[in-house]
């Protein structure tokens, strides 16, 4: 079975600087799909970025990037600028590519609560 | 906005009762995925539904159900509700399968309290 650890359950950063939330996870399949969502004080589950594992490039949204290390199944998030309304909960997810396992679910990590100072 | 839309937002009941969740997807998405979000366990899968047919069981309790209609939208059925069953209940949507890896777009949840 897939797991996802975030070995993180805190972090803090200042407003304006750059954090990096760590995930790593266990597979035996090699297509699959990783996901960071972030959850705000409202609830409201937004994803932030995705990725497929048959790239090798990593993927980047904005003042969001990855850095996906197959090989060593990792899967961290760089936020880059904070802002004040990243102040949330993130959570890594892992999604199978191959039809017939986990029928396309989502497997969350724990999660890691972001707190920006100003 | 995702697009995904859940009624009620907040439920509160007693043990013992059964409640129903809907869930409305996104125009043009063709599965509901069901998760339970609680402060012991994390966010878990339950169910998913494709185009009406159930496709994938998670760690969905006896005491739930879920149905698609041919609407699309989706019910989740909770009885014989004990304390513990308090959680927020998201359903998601994506176009397809889940095949594709496409991206699943979450609703803003139902919290359930149960006393």
């Amino acid at each position: 079975a897939q797991t996802v650890t975030q070995s993180q359950p805190e972090m803090s950063v200042q407003e304006a600087e750059t954090v990096t939330l760590s995930c790593t996870y266990d597979t035996s399949e090699s297509d699959y799909y990783l996901f960071w969502y972030k959850q705000p004080p409202s609830r409201q589950m937004i994803l932030v970025i995705r990725q497929e594992a048959y790239k090798q490039q990593n993927a980047t949204e904005n003042r969001f990037s990855v850095n996906f290390q197959k090989a060593a199944k990792s899967f961290s998030l760089k936020i880059s600028d904070s802002q004040l309304g990243d102040a949330a909960m993130y959570f890594c997810a892992y999604r199978s590519g191959t039809y017939g396992g986990s029928q396309g679910n989502l497997i969350f990590g724990k999660g890691t609560k972001l707190s920006v100072k100003p | 906005d995702s697009g995904v839309t859940q009624t009620p937002k907040h439920l509160i009941t007693a043990t013992g009762q059964r409640v129903t969740l809907r869930c409305s997807p996104r125009s043009g998405d063709l599965s509901v995925y069901w998760y339970q979000q609680s402060l012991d366990q994390g966010l878990q899968f339950l169910i998913h539904y494709y185009n009406g047919e159930e496709r994938a069981k998670g760690n969905i309790l006896e005491r739930f159900s879920a149905q698609q209609f041919p609407d699309l939208h989706s019910e989740l059925n909770l009885s014989s509700l004990e304390l513990g069953d308090s959680a927020l209940y998201f359903c998601a949507s994506s176009v397809a399968s889940g095949i594709l890896g496409e991206t699943q777009y979450f609703g803003p949840g139902t919290r359930l309290l149960v006393l």
